[in-house]
Order: structure tokens, then sequence, then C-alpha cells
């Protein structure tokens, strides 16, 4: 099976800073991603890594360890509009498949 | 360019009855995606297209889902005689061809937010 295992819930301070991790047990591997969501909307895509290592883009960084099966996001400076649920999804597949498979998401929830 | 559309962005149906999504993606992508997510959940496949060709589908899309991408532009998914388990909000998404999972990401719309009553 393929399957994807992140935290249900974190909760932070504003201004702090948090990790949320995920583990991915997949058929395949071909990259994680990042993706937020607030209450109603779209997922929305904030990272990418293929490769071992951090990747930073502004306030949030991803981290992938691809022997561990592992990786992070961690966003930094939090900001009470960061208060969403955030998903790690994998591509599992081959060269013929694009699908991902995502993560049930972790509810952030910002304090003042 | 205004993203990804769907329509309509809320349904209610009877058990039983038929209905239909409307998913328009961003113009020049040619691989448009379909998701199901339920509350507290991430978004699980249902199938995907690449231009107009149907390239995969999900053990989850029973034979009472269909999904059409005629012309490779927009794509409607029909779901026949519903359920109850129905229920969800049905994602849409599209990408850009020859970029894998591009570094820029799926382009999600909004969703249909489907309930059978």
């Amino acid at each position: 099976g393929q399957s994807l295992e992140q935290p249900s819930e974190v909760t932070a301070v504003e201004g702090a800073i948090v990790q949320i991790n995920c583990t991915y047990q997949t058929s395949g591997f071909y990259g994680l991603s990042w993706y937020q969501q607030h209450d109603g909307g779209a997922p929305t895509f904030l990272s990418y890594n293929a490769l071992d290592g951090l990747e930073e883009t502004g306030r949030f960084s991803s981290f992938l360890s691809r022997s561990d099966s592992y990786g992070y996001l961690l966003l930094q400076e939090l900001q009470m509009k960061d208060s969403a649920s955030y998903f790690c999804a994998v591509r599992p597949g081959g060269d013929s498949s694009y699908k991902l498979i995502f993560g049930s998401g972790t509810r952030l929830l910002v304090r003042p | 360019d205004t993203g990804v559309s769907q329509d309509p962005r809320h349904k209610i149906t009877k058990r039983g009855q038929n209905v239909t999504f409307r998913c328009d993606p961003i113009s020049e992508h040619n691989r448009l995606y379909w998701y199901r997510q339920t509350l507290g959940q991430g978004p699980e496949f249902l199938t995907y297209f690449q231009n107009e060709a149907q390239l995969e589908k999900s053990r989850l899309l029973s034979d009472r889902f269909s999904a059409e991408r005629p012309k490779g532009s927009f794509s409607t998914l029909e779901i026949q005689r519903t359920e109850q388990g129905d229920s969800a909000m049905y994602l849409c998404a599209s990408s850009l061809m020859g970029q894998g999972v591009p570094k820029y990401g799926y382009t999600f719309g909004s969703g249909t937010r489907l309930t059978v009553v």
C-alpha cells in the first residue's frame, strides 16, 4: 500500500517557528510536495523537493531525506493567516503516472 | 487567465439522481486531474487526463463515475445514481505537460461541494 503520515494538529504562537513532519511509504518516489489549504479554499502549492536537502521560499522551507522516507515543512515568523491545513503529497508513479498521493493533513492553529 | 474554474460551487441532490460537474483548467495546461476530498482528509486521486486522453483511473472510481475531456480543454465528471457516500468536495487541478510534478505544482480549483440527501 501507499501511505503518508503527518500529525493531525499543531498549535503555535504568532511569531514562532513550527515544523510539520511527514513520513511516507510508497511504491515509488518522484518527489515530496507541500500544499496549504484554508477552510473552504483550494489547496495551494507551497514547495517541492525531489532531492535530499532543504529548499527555502521566503518564510517557508521544506526538507527531504529520501533514505529516511521523511520530510518536513518549516514555517518561520508565524502569522495568523498561516492558520490552515497543510498536506504533504508524493508522486509515487513512474514516467507514465503524474498523480499525487496526499497525506491526511495537519491543521495548524496560530494563536496570538 | 483566472486559474482553474469549477462549476457549480455547491450541489445538493437526492439519492439516486445523476450529477455532472465541470472544470475549466488553466488554458495552457494540458494535464487535468480530479480529486475527491472529505472533511478532515487529504484529496484522494480519482482520475487524470493528458490532453483528451484519460490516462489513469483510481480503483475508487466505480462504474457510476465517468469523466471526459473532449478536445483537451474543459472536463466533466458525472456521477450516476448518487449515494450518500458520494457527498464530498470534488476538486479539479491542472498542470503543464513535461514537468512531472512541476516546481510550481498543481493548480487546484475551489471545488464543487456535493451533498447527497
